[in-house]
């Protein structure tokens, strides 16, 4: 079967740095999306990785190894407002969004 | 701002009730979803519409029914539902159904069946 691995649960403190890690195995591989999800809010699109390194967006940056079928969303000098839920989807080679269940992360002042 | 809207925000149904869930989306694009989104679980898709057609239906039970009249604007009607189908429905668009164009997302229904 399919399936998307990421922690339920995260905390960290405001302004260090946060690494949210996501773990696939899918049939076939096309791409790897991260979503921020405000409780009562709409998911929003943050990052998308095909190929292997690091993309980087301001604070948060993603990485893909695709041959560890691994992601992680790094999230550098939080903030209160990054409080939120983080899904991880993987496309998959029917192009099918795979999603984890999400990792919701609490900033602690 | 997202370009999807969803209403309304929130729904209390008894399980004798009907009544439909509405999504308008503004960005121009062809293709919108139905995603069922239960506390701790992964996101569900249940109903994908490409040019008005739906495209996929993931074996979800008959009580939901989608209906998609044009491009902008999608339903999904309810009756006769479960208590286990309290959830947050959501729904998004993209530009196709390809499969490699991003999602929008709506901000959701969240639904208590009681």
């Amino acid at each position: 079967g399919q399936n998307i691995d990421q922690p339920t649960e995260m905390t960290a403190t405001e302004g260090a740095i946060v690494q949210i890690n996501c773990t696939y195995q899918t049939s076939g591989f096309n791409g790897l999306f991260w979503y921020q999800q405000h409780a009562g809010e709409a998911p929003t699109f943050l990052s998308y990785n095909v190929l292997d390194g690091l993309e980087e967006k301001g604070r948060f940056s993603s990485f893909l190894s695709r041959s560890k079928g691994y992601s992680y969303l790094l999230l550098k000098e939080l903030q209160m407002k990054d409080s939120a839920s983080y899904l991880c989807a993987v496309r998959d080679s029917n192009y099918q969004l795979i999603w984890g269940a999400g990792t919701k992360l609490i900033i602690k002042p | 701002e997202t370009g999807v809207t969803q209403t309304p925000r929130h729904l209390v149904m008894g399980m004798t009730n009907k009544k439909s869930l509405k999504c308008e989306q503004h960005l121009g694009h062809n293709a919108m979803y139905w995603y069922k989104q239960s506390a701790k679980k992964p996101l569900e898709l249940m109903f994908v519409y490409n040019f008005k057609e739906q495209t996929e239906n993931n074996s979800v039970p008959s009580r939901f029914s989608p209906e998609c009249p044009n491009s902008s604007h999608l339903f999904l009607h309810l009756h006769t539902l479960q208590p286990e189908d309290s959830a947050l429905y959501l729904c998004a668009s993209s530009q196709g159904a390809t499969g490699i164009e991003t999602q929008y997302f709506g901000p959701g229904t969240r639904l208590l069946v009681l």
